[in-house]
């Protein structure tokens, strides 16, 4: 079982609608968790840290379940600037895994 | 954006040439590390720094060896270039112990080996 799994997509939604996306991982020591989103052939950006209690930033909202070990971005409105490859990170002993991500579309 | 620049961006190198890959950072970051991506897996750790001198293996290092002799600068070697080497290579900072894990990266090296 790989450490971090996502959805690889692709998500194709319409612009204006809300897409979520899933991250399951695999340490239940893990205590940092992240979304990264990553534009085609660009290098990764921090999206968004998620927090236990879970957190929005404008049209994105983060969601940390410990006791099933997944972790939610939810993304309102969609926007075609949000087409992207959106990252899962979570901490394993000083160094962070990263999913492989997934790919959301958003259509005109 | 956060100030990290990589060089080259591009390599085109032959199986068994030495190939080194600069990081430089102007942020005064104390952590830096070396990520190659390959599709399938994610971005993997290569090695990493702690500090000027200080540096540890990640989790795919054979083949590679890092050097960090100034706080702006963490270089990435590879001793004799295999194609299985052949990804895109990132480097990323981060600020303190408290705040590793919010790691900012800079724009990639894509490195083919031949």
């Amino acid at each position: 079982r790989k450490e971090v799994e996502q959805d690889p997509g692709p998500f194709n939604v319409p612009e204006g609608a809300t897409v979520a996306f899933n991250c399951t991982y695999s340490n239940s020591a893990s205590q940092s968790f992240f979304w990264y989103r990553q534009d085609c052939r660009k290098e990764p950006k921090l999206l968004m840290s998620v927090y236990s209690s879970g957190n929005e930033d404008g049209r994105f909202t983060a969601q940390l379940n410990r006791a099933s070990q997944y972790i939610s971005l939810l993304i309102r409105d969609s926007k075609l600037s949000d087409s992207a490859t959106y990252l899962c990170v979570v901490d394993a002993t000083n160094k962070l895994i990263f999913g492989t991500g997934t790919l959301l579309a958003v259509q005109p | 954006d956060a100030g990290i620049t990589q060089s080259p961006r591009h390599k085109v190198t032959e199986t068994g040439t030495p190939v080194t890959l600069r990081c430089h950072q102007t942020e005064n970051h104390r952590y830096m590390y070396w990520y190659r991506q390959d599709p399938g897996h994610g971005l993997r750790l290569i090695h990493y720094s702690y500090g000027v001198k200080d540096t540890d293996k990640g989790e795919v290092s054979d083949g590679y060896s890092v050097s960090r002799s100034k706080t702006e600068d963490f270089l990435l070697t590879l001793e004799s270039a295999t194609s299985s080497q052949t990804s895109v290579y990132f480097c990323a900072i981060s600020e303190s112990p408290g705040r590793a894990y919010e790691q900012y990266f800079g724009p990639g090296t894509r490195l083919t080996v031949t």
